[in-house]
């Protein structure tokens, strides 16, 4: 079993639709909780990051954190044609030398 | 424009050639990482250096070996490159090992025939 597991997609959804966007994971060390994003052909960027449970806010972009059932979600509002990317879920342990292990990635199409 | 730049973009590489993949970051960053990315497997960690003068293994770092003479270079070498070595590698480096926020470089594609 991999230590973090995100569903690789495609997901496709119209302009303007919410999408959710999740990993799961096993190892109950992780603290540190990020999503990146990754354009063709470019290197992942940092969107967001929380430490521990929780949520965060950030313009159109919220991450939540439920440590109790290992899950993290990413939600985006009202999805625009240019958020169209692979979007990477992160998680670093901090006693394990903040070991960060990814999810493979999960390919999001927003069609105009 | 601060950041990560790796070299070369992309390169077709001989089974059994030696090959070095550079990377150059001018933040500053005492950490710095390289990873490799397959279709399905996600990012996996070659080698990783926690600052200047230190290197460590990461999870796949069999066939490939890193130095860190100063902070802001950490190349990457295959000393005998094979196909399953053909993969998109990404350096990254962040400020320390505190575990979040890596910038990433666009990466060098690499296909060994």
């Amino acid at each position: 079993q991999k230590e973090v597991e995100q569903d690789p997609g495609p997901l496709s959804v119209p302009e303007g639709a919410i999408v959710s966007l999740n990993c799961t994971y096993s190892n109950s060390a992780f603290q540190y909780f990020m999503w990146y994003r990754q354009y063709s052909r470019k290197g992942p960027e940092l969107l967001m990051y929380t430490y521990s449970s929780g949520n965060k806010e950030d313009g159109r972009f919220t991450a939540q954190v439920d440590k109790s059932s290992k899950y993290i979600s990413l939600f985006i509002r009202d999805s625009q044609p240019s958020d169209s990317a692979t979007y990477l879920c992160a998680m670093s342990d901090p006693t394990g030398g903040f070991k960060t292990i990814f999810g493979a990635g999960t390919r999001l199409f927003v069609k105009a | 424009i601060a950041g990560i730049t790796q070299a070369p973009t992309s390169q077709i590489l001989a089974a059994g050639r030696r090959m070095t993949l550079r990377c150059t970051q001018d933040m500053r960053h005492n950490a710095m990482y390289w990873y490799r990315q397959d279709l399905g497997l996600g990012l996996r960690l070659i080698h990783y250096s926690n600052t200047a003068g230190t290197t460590g293994k990461g999870e796949v770092p069999d066939g490939y070996s890193v130095s860190r003479a100063n902070t802001d270079d950490f190349p990457l070498t295959l000393a005998s490159a094979v196909p399953s070595q053909t993969s998109v590698y990404f350096c990254a480096s962040s400020a320390d090992r505190s575990g979040y926020g890596y910038t990433f470089g666009s990466g060098t594609r690499l296909t060994v025939v």
